[in-house]
């Protein structure tokens, strides 16, 4: 199998606050995990692509001051949504891909549950 | 620019029919294509990958692909209600990230 876990499931907190939402993958090592972002009833919006040991490569129109991406490990990755406010209401979902070399073109990507984020 | 486009739906189909999804690619050098079904309000999941021309099933499943014609489909046998949801039709072009389209939402009618 290939589980990503992702917590916390649903956050609440006010306007000015920073929040933290972890991704890891169980049973796999993910060289590469991805973040994304879904607005209701829209289609994913990929944020930022994340390597283990080196710094996350963000998607056009995305902060990267405001969105921190650590990928400290093969197995975690980390973002944080710093100051945050009710426009970063959103649905944030982690991603990540095993497979290293020659055979990364034919792993999928395996999401995690979702993050729920509620900015008062 | 390299895009993945999936009619967006609705697409209502009766509960036991086939159930047919499709989905065309701009770049012909895809290698990687895949499937997800994404309920409402929960994250994507993976159905099927498929790499090479031709079908690929899986229990009630099916893809299809055809590089030649640059399109991936899904069919679903014995549509079932429990069916009813997004379907996401994901493309690698290369080695680079995903490219995702924007999905159909499907609706088994029981």
């Amino acid at each position: 199998g290939a589980v990503v876990s992702q917590h916390p499931s649903r956050v609440i907190c006010k306007s000015g606050t920073s929040v933290k939402i972890e991704c890891r993958s169980l049973d796999f090592q993910a060289t590469t995990m991805f973040w994304y972002r879904q607005f209701p009833k829209q289609s994913l919006m990929l944020m930022a692509t994340s390597n283990e040991g080196s710094k996350a490569t963000y998607e056009q129109g995305v902060e990267k001051d405001k969105f921190l991406i650590n990928h400290a490990s093969l197995t975690l990755s980390t973002l944080t949504v710093t100051s945050a406010h009710p426009e970063d209401s959103s649905f944030y979902i982690c991603s990540a891909r095993k497979g290293q070399g020659s055979n990364l073109y034919n792993q999928p990507q395996h999401f995690g549950d979702g993050t729920r984020l509620s900015i008062l | 620019q390299k895009e993945v486009e999936q009619n967006s739906g609705p697409l209502s189909v009766p509960e036991g029919a086939i159930a047919s999804l499709n989905c065309t690619y701009s770049d012909r050098v895809s290698q990687s294509f895949f499937w997800y079904r994404q309920y409402s309000g929960k994250s994507p999941e993976l159905i099927m990958s498929i790499y090479s021309n031709g079908d690929k099933e899986d229990g009630r499943f099916t893809a299809q692909l055809n590089k030649a014609s640059q399109y991936v489909s899904l069919l679903i046998r014995d549509s079932q209600p429990s069916d009813s949801a997004t379907y996401l039709c994901a493309v690698r072009f290369g080695n680079e990230k995903l490219t995702f389209g924007t999905g159909t939402r499907l609706t088994i009618i029981p």
